[in-house]
């Protein structure tokens, strides 16, 4: 089983910058999700990290600590349509996936 | 390309009554699954299937069954529906070598 940690809320300035923790304890990693989820929507996938460190997709980055259970999801040039749940996942072995409850972020004008 | 597909978009069912939530993808994938999300609990494994002819138990398994007779398809029965299964359950599905997974629209249920 795994506990998966994010906050629940953040609200942030158009064009800030935000950054979304994770935390985790498994008994066996095998890599780190974040997704996107508008409301009313599906959950649309953002980054995947395995190993230790900064992945970066234009505006938005992941980051990854194995030995500390710790990831983040930097937004940055914060957009009005980010606006968002973000959702932080761990597999465990094979495919499956156990997600934390997401923290909503709101980008105020 | 439609990717994953869910019926119906929503339901309102009697408790007791028997339900089938379907699923069917186009892209191939070996990798199904099953999920349903509540507020403040985020998303739960039901069932997944890793290929054609295979399912396993996810974190909450009891109340539902699958099957996976074919890459494409994967539905999942309720068999006597209850309150409690009111949410919104999302089919998901992925490929072995990205792991990324795909999730469908979703179907919103009320148990009634």
């Amino acid at each position: 089983g795994q506990n998966i940690d994010q906050p629940t809320e953040m609200t942030a300035t158009e064009g800030a910058i935000v950054q979304i923790n994770c935390t985790y304890q498994t008994s066996g990693f095998n890599g780190l999700f974040w997704y996107q989820q508008h409301a009313g929507e599906a959950p649309t996938f953002l980054s995947y990290n395995v190993l230790d460190g900064l992945e970066e997709k234009g505006r938005f980055s992941s980051f990854l600590s194995r030995s500390k259970g710790y990831s983040y999801l930097l937004l940055k040039e914060l957009q009005m349509k980010d606006s968002a749940s973000y959702l932080c996942a761990v597999r465990e072995g094979d495919y499956k996936l156990s997600f934390g409850a997401g923290t909503t972020v709101t980008v105020r004008a | 390309i439609a990717g994953i597909t869910q019926a119906p978009t929503s339901q309102i069912l009697a408790a007791g009554r028997r339900m089938t939530l379907r699923c069917t993808q186009d892209m191939r994938h070996n990798a199904m699954y099953w999920y349903r999300q509540d507020l403040g609990l985020g998303l739960r494994l039901i069932h997944y299937s890793n290929t054609a002819g295979t399912t396993g138990k996810g974190e909450v398994p009891d109340g539902y069954s699958v099957s996976r007779a074919n890459t494409d398809d994967f539905p999942l029965t309720l068999a006597s529906a209850v309150p409690s299964q009111t949410s919104v359950y999302f089919c998901a599905s992925s490929e072995a070598d990205t792991y990324e997974q795909y999730f469908g629209p979703g179907t919103r249920l009320t148990v009634t």
